[in-house]
């Protein structure tokens, strides 16, 4: 079946830097991916649709300027949490969606901001 | 409103019986899917089923059955014989829009279940 890999799996940093999280479609072409986040005990939110080679779309709330996103391949998409806060501490997840109806999940990212 | 609704916050099933997991979901979309998905405590999201709206049958993978009612908009998931290692957290998700389209999941609240043994 079809793989998505995010990275790191973990990361913890001090509050004011950045921290960038990969995802990757391995076997296959992702022309959408998405950026969620999720609380503990809470449900997926979605911050931003992100499209091969285009700007991200973003969610209502969503600071665009604080959580960049960058599509540049088919295959790879990262987000970068700018000049983080304890605030921004959640575990972030990503999913790819090819041609099919079907999105494919990464593993998620668990960031901890101190 | 909400789009996704589970009622249900935390559910307790005795291994090796039926559980079911309420999910309505409101739209005024005709083209629309539904999913199930299951989340354990490690994180990672595992798809489990997918209901198009415009299936007459209702979808089933293995031990999971999805019991669509369109006029009711409800699509619960049925899971048969649980296991223990069917503990998780169970999400309900919505894509509105044609077959193929790039439109995003919504999710519901979830469900928490716990199998006892």
């Amino acid at each position: 079946g079809a793989v998505v890999s995010q990275h790191p799996s973990r990361v913890i940093c001090k509050s004011g830097t950045s921290v960038k999280i990969e995802c990757r479609s391995l076997d296959f072409q992702a022309t959408t991916m998405f950026w969620y986040r999720q609380f503990p005990k809470q449900s997926l939110m979605l911050m931003a649709t992100s499209n091969e080679g285009s700007k991200a779309t973003y969610e209502q709330g969503v600071e665009k300027d604080k959580f960049l996103i960058n599509h540049a391949s088919l295959t790879l998409s990262t987000l970068t949490v700018t000049s983080a806060h304890p605030e921004d501490s959640s575990f972030y997840i990503c999913s790819a969606r090819p041609q099919t109806d079907e999105q494919f999940f990464g593993p998620g990212t668990r960031l901890t901001v101190l | 409103a909400q789009k996704i609704t589970q009622t249900q916050p935390g559910m307790f099933v005795q291994e090796k019986e039926a559980v079911t997991l309420d999910c309505t979901y409101d739209t005024s979309d005709q083209s629309y899917g539904l999913f199930w998905y299951k989340q354990p405590s490690s994180g990672e999201m595992i798809f489990l089923i997918y209901q198009g709206s415009y299936d007459e049958q209702n979808a089933t993978e293995g031990r999971y059955s999805l019991n669509f009612q369109k006029a009711r908009k409800s699509a619960n998931l049925v899971i048969s014989a649980s296991q223990l290692g069917d503990s998780a957290m169970y999400f309900c998700a919505m894509r509105e829009g044609l077959s193929g389209s790039a439109r995003q999941l919504t999710f519901g609240s979830g469900t928490q279940l716990t199998v006892l043994p």
